[in-house]
């Protein structure tokens, strides 16, 4: 079964740190781009940042660049966002969201800004003194 | 990074078809293919309805349905049945390597 399975978040004060892990299964974590998307209480979803498959590109809303880290770990099948410097405003269920590919072979594609099929179950980070 | 916009709210009763429109600038939705739909039901995380403006994931009921014209998006649900109704949000990518959400319609099925 394809499945993403957030963890780490949890209530830290204003200008704190935090770390979330997505752990995926089910597919070949390596080919596939990953996104961040978030969503605050009773708000809307909002993108936060993309990685490509290799790990070597990444992404971010003008929202969190400069604060917030995306990496992966191939080797490990998990997503990480590393979140510095937290503010009030990003108080929100965090979820990690596997995109869709296109072709095969030499053109084979995922980038992080194709459909997002697969959703972990969110992991809550609440930013409060 | 403005959201793309996406009215409020919809309703419609079952059997009726309805349309949400997700309309952004030609630097984000309008000038890209990459425009995906959302549906969430409370409580759920988001699901996949339809991908690059037009295509639907395997086992999404082709009652759903996207097009696209100029810089306006929609997503059409025609014989509209009770568990259609949640939010739908549509997303694309911009010309800043980043991709925007629309607000959100939430669909009330009479």
């Amino acid at each position: 079964e394809v499945q993403l399975l957030e963890s780490g978040g949890g209530l830290v004060q204003p200008g704190g740190s935090l770390r979330l892990s997505c752990a995926a299964s089910g597919f070949t974590f390596t080919t596939y781009a990953m996104s961040w998307v978030r969503q605050a209480p009773g708000k809307g979803l909002k993108w936060v940042s993309g990685i490509s498959a290799g790990g070597g590109s990444t992404y971010y809303a003008d929202s969190v660049k400069g604060r917030f880290t995306i990496s992966r770990d191939n080797s490990k099948n998990t997503l990480y966002l590393q979140m510095n410097s937290l503010r009030a405003d990003d108080t929100a269920v965090y979820y990690c969201a596997k995109a869709q590919s296109s072709g095969s072979g030499s053109y084979y594609r995922s980038f992080y800004y194709y459909g997002m099929d697969v959703w972990g179950q969110g992991t809550t980070v609440t930013v409060s003194s | 990074q403005s959201a793309l916009t996406q009215p409020a709210s919809v309703s419609g009763s079952p059997g009726q078809s309805i349309t949400i429109s997700c309309t952004g600038t030609s630097s984000d939705g309008g000038g890209y293919n990459y425009v995906s739909w959302y549906q969430q039901h409370p409580g759920k995380a988001p699901k996949l309805m339809i991908y690059d403006v037009s295509y639907r994931p395997s086992g999404v009921p082709d009652r759903f349905s996207g097009s696209k014209s100029g810089n306006t998006a929609s997503l059409t649900i025609s014989g509209l049945q009770a568990e259609d109704e949640a939010d739908y949000y549509c997303s694309s990518y911009t010309s800043t390597n980043t991709v925007v959400f629309g607000g959100g319609t939430k669909l009330t099925v009479l």
